[in-house]
Formats: structure tokens, sequence, C-alpha cells
């Protein structure tokens, strides 16, 4: 069974600009959810989509969005890019079914704003 | 923000040791879960201890909890230079039917060979 796929891994972005990040949930998975990690802040959740709707969002402003699409895949959008967006971002999907509690992470993808 | 706090932020102990971290949280919670996550990447789901349950076994790990203290812990059992590490304990937070972990502050964990 294929893990949680985040693209891309690594990317490196000015202030000002958008960034896209990917991320395919394990087969089967209906619920997404997104979070960032910071030195400062550790993790903290971004939000969760499930099937095709946001369910919740963190304590984020509005530069940051995201979607789910009808095969689960879901993406975040960060616009207007700021120092202080660099983090790894981290996706996870869960089984809404048996073993609800646990979620399965992505590698994450590494942003990083010059 | 974030649940509650992990102590020690860091531990370095020899190959063969025993390591304990521990966590501390804020609100009622229903389980308890702990994750590791290796130098900059995802993280991995180790256990999850249910608010009726004291302790639970697997494998080197042993995790207990205190409810009346608001409190858990990791024990990692003759650790290997494998387990150099960040732990995170986190409970989750269900609002409607939306569904969230919180994370504690982390525990930094360096096994030397």
């Amino acid at each position: 069974k294929a893990g949680v796929t985040q693209t891309p891994r690594y990317l490196i972005k000015t202030r000002g600009q958008q960034v896209t990040l990917s991320c395919s949930p394990i087969s089967g998975h209906r619920s997404v959810s997104w979070y960032q990690q910071t030195p400062g802040q550790g993790l903290q959740f971004l939000f969760e989509y499930f099937s095709e709707t946001q369910r919740n969002k963190g304590n984020f402003p509005g530069r940051f969005s995201g979607r789910q699409f009808s095969n689960s895949r879901s993406e975040m959008n960060v616009s207007t890019l700021e120092l202080g967006d660099s983090a790894l971002y981290l996706c996870a999907s869960r089984n809404t079914g048996r073993g609800a509690n646990v979620l399965t992470f992505g590698a994450g993808s590494r942003l990083t704003v010059l | 923000s974030q649940q509650g706090e992990e102590d020690p932020q860091a531990l370095s102990i020899q190959e063969g040791e025993n390591a304990t971290m521990n966590c501390s949280y804020k609100t009622s919670i229903n389980n308890l879960q702990w994750y590791r996550q290796n130098s900059g990447r995802g993280l991995v789901h180790l256990i999850l201890i249910r608010s009726n349950e004291r302790e639970k076994h697997s494998g080197r790990l042993r995790v207990t909890l205190d409810t009346s203290k608001k409190s858990s812990s990791l024990l990692i059992t003759a650790s290997r230079a494998a387990d150099t590490a960040s732990y995170f304990c986190a409970t989750p937070v269900w609002r409607d039917s939306s569904y969230k972990l919180i994370f504690g502050s982390g525990t930094r964990l360096l096994v030397r060979p």
C-alpha cells in the first residue's frame, strides 16, 4: 500500500510569490489534513479536508488556502509569501473508518522563502 | 497553539540505555498518541493509549498515561542509534465532524553508539 506522497519535497521562493503544494493520500483515505512545522511554533494544524470540503481551519491568515479533489488528492496554496512562511509543510491522511484516530504523514514539503 | 509541553527538550544517551520522555497536556482527552520524526521528515505513528488505559506496550516502547495529572510518558528500552529522532505526543480534538491533532513541543533524542 503506497504511503502519503507529497510534492515537491523542497522548494525555494521569494517574498511575494505564491506556492502550491500537493498531497496524495493513502488509497481509500478520504480525510486529508495539513500541518505547518517551524522551529518557533512547532507543529500547527492548518486545515482538514474530507469529501472535497474543508472541515476545519487552524489559526492562519487567508493567504493559506487549500482544496481537495474527488480522488481525495489535496493541494494547499500560500499566496503573497512572507519570510515567516518558511517551514516544513506536512500532509496527513486518515482512515475515517477503523483506526480513525491515527494520522499517516507524508515526508513533507520544505519551503524556504527568501 | 500547542496542547502541552514535553520534557526534556533534548536527551542524549548511550546505546543500550533507556530513554524516558514526558508529556503534559491541558484538556480532557479520548486518547493520547506518540509520533516519531526523523530529521526533517514526516511523522510516524508509534503508539496510541486510550484514556481508560494506564499503560501500554509495543515492542521496546512503553507508554503510561495519568489522566488525573494530565501527563504521559514514553519509555524506549535498550535504545539503538536508529532511535535517534524527535518524539512528539499528540492529543486529538474533535469538533463537529472535524479532527485534528494538537502536538506537544517534542523531545529530541540522540542515541550515541
